[in-house]
Formats: structure tokens, sequence, C-alpha cells
């Protein structure tokens, strides 16, 4: 099935530091999400965006929907070693229509 | 409950055995939907419904796959005649309004290996 191109496909950084990741798609999307996801346990939305421009905070996750609406990032400032965890963004063309997955960033902070 | 319940979280089968999975959504909720997300990927997409209709299907990969929700709450996945390639994380997910991303709580999935 489709899935979206995201990268990096893994980081590993130190604690403190910023961190980007992005999202790219063919097609277009009318909302943008981003979650994040443990061992052992299903995805937890972190950000979602329904306007192409917007740009959009939650504590140090800051994630933007590209004016294209075909590609999306998220940053984290200041990483601490709870962000450990793979990212996935996701796109939603409709309300009614399922969510597509990108293939996920691992991200592990060194303390 | 609290949140999206999913058994059993682990099963191991024998390729040709049937598999049933069972998904809890939380009370309430209208819409359910389910993912398999296999190893080192992202969740795909499988099926909706909305209370007890299927509205999609289109993402199950075989005819091996079937998906009820027989009276709008407990929904429950059965794989026939398990192959190798159905091994994964099988994702359940719930909303209380059609469809909305925003609005999904998904579960923390069953494993199913098969060998």
């Amino acid at each position: 099935g489709q899935q979206l191109n995201q990268s990096p496909q893994s980081m590993f950084i130190q604690e403190g530091e910023d961190v980007s990741m992005n999202c790219t798609s063919s097609s277009i999307f009318n909302t943008w999400l981003w979650y994040k996801q443990e061992p052992g346990e299903g995805p937890v939305l972190l950000i979602a965006l329904y306007k192409a421009g917007e740009l959009t905070s939650n504590g140090r996750l800051t994630a933007q929907f590209g004016i294209t609406r075909k590609d999306s990032f998220l940053n984290i400032s200041a990483s601490i070693p709870s962000d450990v965890g793979i990212y996935f963004c996701a796109g939603q063309l409709t309300g009614n229509t399922p969510l597509v997955f990108g293939k996920g960033t691992r991200l592990s902070v060194i303390a | 409950g609290a949140g999206v319940s999913q058994s059993p979280r682990y099963k191991v089968a024998k390729r040709g055995q049937d598999v049933a999975l069972r998904c809890d959504p939380i009370s309430g909720h209208v819409s359910l939907f389910w993912y398999q997300q296999a190893l080192g990927q992202g969740p795909e997409f499988l099926t909706y419904f909305q209370n007890e209709a299927q509205l999609d299907k289109s993402g199950l990969p075989s005819d091996r796959f079937f998906a009820e929700r027989p009276e709008g709450s407990v929904s429950t996945l059965k794989i026939q005649r398990t192959q190798q390639e159905d091994s994964a994380v099988y994702l359940c997910a719930s909303t209380t309004i059609g469809g909305f991303g925003n609005g999904y709580t998904f579960g923390s999935g069953t494993r199913l290996t098969v060998v």
C-alpha cells in the first residue's frame, strides 16, 4: 500500500539538541498528523495540522503543513531522553478516508 | 473502558492456522479502524467500520482476511490459513466521529507471528 516518504530513517542525537524530520508525498493531503510510537504501544497523536502553511506548536514540538499540501516537517527542541521513540507522519485526504502513514523516524537520545 | 483494548497482546500461529484478533473500542466510539504494521514500517489501513457497517475494506490484503463488528462495539479481525507474510502488529483505533485522524485513539496492538 501507499506510504509517505519520511526522513531520516533514524537519528542519534545528544540530549539538549534540536531535531528535525520531514515527510513528503506525491499526492496532496488536507490534513497532516504527527504521531509517536513507543515499543509495544500504539501510535499517540502529537500534533494535527489542517491548513496549508499552518505552523503549530505543542510544547517543545513544532510542526508545519507545507504550502503545496505535499509535505510536512516536525521539529523537537532541546531533546530529552523521554523523546526516544519512533515518529510517524500521516496524511489524510478527507474525513472519511484512511490515514496514510510514513515509514517512521527512529529517534535515539544519548544522555 | 478508558482506552482501546486489544487481545491477545501476542499470538503465535502455525502456518495454515486460523486466528481471531479482538478489539474493544472506547465506549461510545462510532468509528473503528484496523491497521496492519509490519516490522520497520508504518501502519497500513485494512478496514473501517461506522457502527456495525463496514464502510471500507479496500485495505484487506486477501480474501483470507475478514473483519466484523456485529453490534457496533467489539470488533474481530479474522485471518484464515495464516501465512508467514501475515506476521505483523495489528492495530485497532476508534473515534467518536467519522474518520477524522485527530480523533483516533489506537490500542496497543496484537503482535502476530506465523511460524
